[in-house]
């Protein structure tokens, strides 16, 4: 069974300061990696996908299937990226399963 | 460039009432993914939709069901209401019923009392 697991609930940081967001998975396929954010007030939406291995907003993430793992970074944490971060997986065959989520808070 | 809508934005009933919730996908989007997601966790999937066909569906009772319509929006319906459906319901469309590039409308938080 696929599943996500994202170990920290809540994650604050200071302005300027790296940021990692952790995230793990299981699966024993090729899984495709997504990472999702939700601003205050706003809806769900994507924000970057292993695939395609770009930096949105200044952040990157990459697939460690060594380690099973999609950790989300980068480097000097904005006070605009306080929002909730969720990471999804799926293999393309089976609906995009999520984990529960950590909210990033970035102190000024 | 229309993007998902859904309503009601917010309902509440009783146990044991029934509730249809709606949701138009974004246009060019066939398919229709709807999700719950209770207060702290992540969305679960209930089910897909796919040209008017289920195509999918999670550890959801018989009593969570859904229609897909000719223009791809979709219904998500629970019958005999529990306690623990409180919850905010997320419908999610895409080009395609095998991506996770989901795009998701704001949602319908049900209360259940």
């Amino acid at each position: 069974a696929q599943r996500v697991t994202q170990p920290e609930k809540l994650l604050s940081v200071f302005k300027g300061a790296p940021v990692e967001l952790k995230c793990n998975y299981s699966y024993s396929g090729s899984p495709e990696l997504f990472w999702y954010v939700q601003y205050s007030r706003q809806r769900l939406q994507l924000l970057l996908r292993h695939i395609s291995r770009e930096s949105i907003k200044g952040f990157t993430a990459d697939l460690n299937k060594g380690e099973t793992s999609f950790h989300l970074k980068k480097p000097f944490a904005q006070e605009e990226d306080s929002a909730m971060y969720y990471c999804a997986l799926t293999s393309g065959n089976t609906p995009l399963v999520f984990g529960k989520g950590t909210r990033l808070s970035v102190i000024a | 460039e229309t993007g998902v809508t859904q309503s009601p934005t917010h309902l509440i009933k009783t146990r044991g009432q029934q509730v249809t919730l709606r949701c138009s996908s974004q246009s060019g989007h066939n398919t229709v993914s709807w999700y719950q997601q209770a207060l702290g966790q992540g969305p679960q999937f209930i089910f897909q939709y796919y040209r008017e066909e289920e195509n999918g569906r999670g550890n959801f009772p018989p009593r969570f069901s859904g229609l897909q319509f000719p223009n791809y929006s979709s219904e998500l319906n629970v019958n005999a209401l529990e306690l623990d459906d409180s919850a905010l319901y997320l419908c999610a469309s895409s080009d395609s019923p095998h991506t996770g590039e989901l795009f998701f409308g704001e949602g319908s938080r049900l209360t259940v009392l």
